[in-house]
């Protein structure tokens, strides 16, 4: 049974960058895309952009763009999320999901990892 | 600002039936994309309840079902019980922004 295991909880500065990672324990990501969604305190969940592993080509939600970059190992057993320029805004729950694209009208997201928070603050 | 639309909160007593709403658009629900939903208790990541409309994963209760009409799509919980009582956020795709979006969330309390 595969499981995703992010990695720990991060405190960042102010216009700093952090990366956070996701392992598919158990298993890969062949056949599937990755997607990384966050949820601010008390907020709802924000899709943020997907990587593709066969091609570890990102596509990314249009507020992210220009700060985010999502990929994948050559193994497709690790995904990776950086995002650059903090600002406490982007104090939140990092969550990564395996993406599964059944057909072009079907996609969701059928596994999660636990989430790593980070923390942007002076 | 969530592009598809849920009620903020919704509540029912023991073994009544609550639905949750979720409104979209042309661009997105109305537009043919499925509509996924998740459920997510205090401090947990989201489990997915709902896929492709009206499937649902293996060990998810039959209590739990989903329906898609036009540009909105609804999640009914039948026979409620206090285990129920979490979050729950609507899925979808938008092809205008090429983006998979959510609902705001709805907190189901159980009187």
């Amino acid at each position: 049974q595969v499981q995703l295991v992010q990695s720990g909880a991060e405190v960042k500065r102010p216009g700093s960058s952090v990366k956070v990672s996701c392992k598919a324990s158990g298993g890969t990501f062949s056949g599937y895309t990755v997607s990384w969604v966050r949820q601010a305190p008390g907020q709802g969940l924000e899709w943020m952009g997907r990587v593709i592993p066969m091609l570890n080509r990102g596509n990314y939600a249009q507020r992210f763009q220009g700060r985010v970059t999502i990929t994948v190992d050559k193994s497709a057993t690790t995904a990776s999320m950086e995002l650059s320029s903090l600002r406490s805004e982007d104090t939140a729950v990092y969550y990564c999901a395996r993406d599964v694209i059944l057909t072009p009208v079907t996609r969701y997201f059928d596994l999660w990892g636990r989430g790593t928070l980070v923390t942007v603050s002076s | 600002q969530s592009v598809l639309t849920q009620p903020p909160s919704v509540s029912g007593a023991p073994g009544q039936r609550v639905t949750i709403s979720c409104t979209g658009s042309s661009s997105d629900i109305g537009a043919g994309y499925d509509v996924h939903w998740y459920q997510q208790f205090p401090g947990t990541a989201p489990r997915l309840l709902i896929y492709g409309n009206i499937d649902r994963p293996s060990g998810v209760p039959d209590r739990f079902s989903g329906s898609k009409s036009g540009t909105s799509a609804s999640l009914a919980i039948t026979g409620l019980q206090a285990e129920d009582e979490a979050d729950y956020y609507c899925q979808s795709y938008d092809n205008s922004l090429s983006a998979s979006v959510f609902g705001g969330g709805t907190k189901l309390t159980v009187l």
